[in-house]
């Protein structure tokens, strides 16, 4: 079935460095491809989201990159700061002729910014 | 505007009773959505709604039951609690460009 594996479920950097956050995804008919951030005791929020006819993404500090052809994307972070620590999640939504929008999510990175 | 809101935060369950948990949203969103989250394990969606008065299995629907009877109300049933149902349940809704905003979920014990 559809299935998204999320890499690594752990990462420490120092305050200043760079984060990569990686996926892979299953379902070649996927089109959408949003991150969210999860702070403790709340709810995910989107930090930034890519379509499949989109090679690449930018934020101010927050990248995302997409390789549609490993069925790759990854999450990319830098100059790191303390308030960036929060759980990760990556999700994958193919695309459906009924319109029924679903999303396939990751099992989540937890990044913690060392000060 | 509120976003999504969720109640209860916090409820404990002994084994076999019912509840429900109510979602609800401002934003005139036509899908929404369950899920559940466990340690380890992502979010799972337990069912989801295409707009009011549908509604449709997802991931792991056993033991849930839902109802859209308004737009902006979704609700998740547990008939009969168990302890694996014990997690933390977050309700989502969908603009027309594919983002979801999520609650600020509920935490369920079941004993």
């Amino acid at each position: 079935g559809e299935n998204v594996e999320q890499h690594p479920s752990t990462l420490s950097v120092q305050e200043g460095d760079s984060a990569v956050i990686k996926c892979t995804y299953s379902d070649s008919a996927s089109n959408y491809f949003p991150w969210y951030k999860q702070e403790l005791g709340k709810g995910p929020q989107l930090i930034i989201d890519i379509r499949s006819n989109v090679g690449e993404k930018k934020d101010q500090r927050i990248a995302v990159t997409l390789n549609k052809t490993a069925k790759h994307f990854s999450l990319h972070i830098t100059e790191t700061q303390p308030e960036d620590s929060a759980v990760y999640f990556c999700a994958a939504s193919p695309y459906t002729t009924s319109g029924t929008y679903k999303y396939i999510f990751g099992t989540g990175t937890r990044l913690k910014v060392l000060a | 505007n509120a976003g999504v809101t969720q109640t209860p935060k916090f409820r404990v369950l002994k084994t076999g009773q019912s509840m429900t948990l109510l979602c609800a949203q401002d934003m005139n969103h036509e899908y929404m959505y369950w899920y559940r989250q466990d340690p380890g394990m992502g979010l799972r969606l337990i069912h989801y709604s295409v707009g009011e008065g549908t509604t449709a299995k997802g991931e792991v629907p056993d033991g849930y039951n839902v109802s859209r009877l308004k737009k902006q109300n979704f609700l998740l049933g547990l008939e009969s609690a168990a302890p694996s149902q014990t997690s933390v349940y977050f309700c989502a809704s969908r603009d027309r460009v594919d983002t979801q905003y999520f609650g600020p979920g509920t935490r369920l014990t079941v004993l």
